[in-house]
């Protein structure tokens, strides 16, 4: 699977939006761009994944740029509750399992 | 939406015994699962990939006979230590896909804590 590159932490207050970039620039045509979060003692949770159009659900929405080397996850209004580390994973469709790289620790501040 | 549940959450054994570890899809069959350990302050390491109705694959460094490794049915699949040491101590975290739509993400169960004495 190809790598990612991740800030290690990131700090947002409360109620603004979020922007968490990853760095993927050895993804495949066929890789899709996958991101889970975890929250402390607990396993990780799905949050968003696609492959080349932009992508949005209840939590987040996810922006792949046009060459497809980076894409961002946002959240819209972070809350206490989105303080996770974030992990940007690429799959190919035929893979199976993930490779989890260190992930970004976010911490939302009141 | 899909459930990965995992038992137990929390397990503390004494040195030297066994400790088995089950990991369930609720409402999807699984041919596939996996199990990830993860130490504090550390992202998830795959152990090893458990299949249905055969033998399980591990990762390089994983010792096979001492991480055993049972999928006797498509919703099931269960992950022994044997004869735990203080260094087994760790979080283990098993994941599924449902069987046959490979474009699903992969479920996580919420993790079992185990600590050795």
């Amino acid at each position: 699977d190809a790598k990612t590159t991740q800030p290690n932490s990131m700090e947002s207050n409360e109620e603004e939006p979020v922007h968490l970039p990853c760095n993927h620039s050895t993804i495949s045509g066929t890789d899709y761009i996958h991101w889970y979060r975890q929250l402390p003692s607990q396993g990780p949770e799905y949050v968003i994944h696609g492959l080349t159009s932009n992508v949005n659900n209840r939590m987040a929405s996810l922006a792949i740029a046009e060459d497809r080397k980076s894409s961002t996850l946002i959240l819209h209004r972070a809350t206490l509750r989105d303080a996770a580390v974030y992990y940007c994973i690429l799959r190919d469709v035929y893979g199976q399992n993930f490779v989890f790289g260190p992930g970004t620790r976010l911490s939302v501040l009141p | 939406g899909a459930v990965v549940s995992q038992h137990p959450s929390w397990v503390i054994c004494k040195s030297g015994t066994s400790v088995k570890i089950e990991c369930r899809s609720l409402d999807f069959q699984a041919t596939t699962m996996f199990w990830y350990r993860q130490f504090p302050k550390q992202s998830l390491m795959l152990m090893a990939t458990s299949n249905e109705g055969s033998k399980a694959t591990y990762e390089q460094g994983v010792e096979k006979d001492k991480f055993l490794i049972n999928h006797a049915s498509l919703t099931l699949s269960t992950l022994t230590v044997t004869s735990a040491h203080p260094e087994d101590s760790s979080f283990y975290i098993c994941s599924a896909r449902p069987f046959g739509d490979i474009n699903s993400p992969l479920h996580f169960g919420n993790g079992t804590r185990l600590t050795v004495t």
